[in-house]
């Protein structure tokens, strides 16, 4: 059980690049997440996925895509990569959406360290 | 809108002593939930705590306890005999239950450092 993956887990790109981040979860959940991590910073939700079949923007999705693949994989894609894209990007799980009860809690990948030049 | 603060950039203990990490919110909600993460070099969001605002026992997981003062606003980590291992940046985040979204808000985290 290796819970939510990230990959890759560093990348160096150059500005107008475009790239995906791959995430997947073997947790059976249903509600998927993608936040950016800046210095002295929280999180910010970029897009998430309540459940299979549906997305929807978080607080800064402006630059991002994302696709719900399956139930497993939830990828982003940067189309045309800027300097201000430069953070850290967390993947994260719940097996429900807002339930009101433990099952909406998160579950963490390792994080993608994202540089654009 | 709500907003989480922790005002404490960085705190230090001794090894095995205890340590209290401070978090407020502001919120005009009733119902909520309330989280600690912890964040160690790996980098991996690993949650310690969770706290339903309905219930006005303190959560406690082991070594990890809560101080949830619902009408001060403010939701404080106490880490008891502080191991190593705790060494990471620790944030505290807010759930809506009534939020049209549902999204976490976080605080900016506290890094906790472990003195052998």
């Amino acid at each position: 059980n290796a819970g939510v993956t990230q990959t890759p887990k560093f990348q160096v790109l150059k500005t107008g690049q475009s790239m995906t981040l791959q995430c997947a979860q073997d947790m059976n959940h249903n509600s998927m997440y993608w936040y950016r991590q800046d210095p002295g910073m929280g999180l910010r939700l970029i897009y998430y996925s309540a459940s299979e079949g549906t997305t929807d923007k978080g607080e800064v999705p402006n630059g991002y895509n994302v696709s719900r693949l399956n139930k497993r994989e939830f990828s982003l894609r940067l189309e045309s990569a800027a300097p201000s894209q430069t953070s850290v990007y967390f993947c994260a799980s719940s097996r429900e959406w807002a339930s009101g009860g433990s099952t909406d809690t998160q579950y963490f990948g390792p994080g993608t360290r994202l540089t654009v030049l | 809108a709500q907003t989480v603060t922790q005002s404490q950039p960085e705190m230090s203990v001794q090894e095995a002593e205890t340590v209290t990490l401070s978090c407020t919110y502001d919120t005009s909600e009733s119902d909520y939930y309330l989280f600690w993460y912890k964040q160690p070099p790996s980098r991996q969001m690993i949650l310690v705590i969770r706290q339903e605002a309905y219930k006005q026992q303190n959560a406690t997981e082991n070594r990890f306890s809560v101080n949830f003062q619902k009408a001060a606003k403010s939701f404080s980590l106490k880490i008891s005999d502080s191991q190593l291992g705790d060494a990471a940046m620790y944030f505290c985040a807010y759930r809506s239950l009534r939020d049209s979204n549902y999204q976490l808000i976080w605080g900016a985290g506290t890094k906790l450092i472990i003195k052998p």
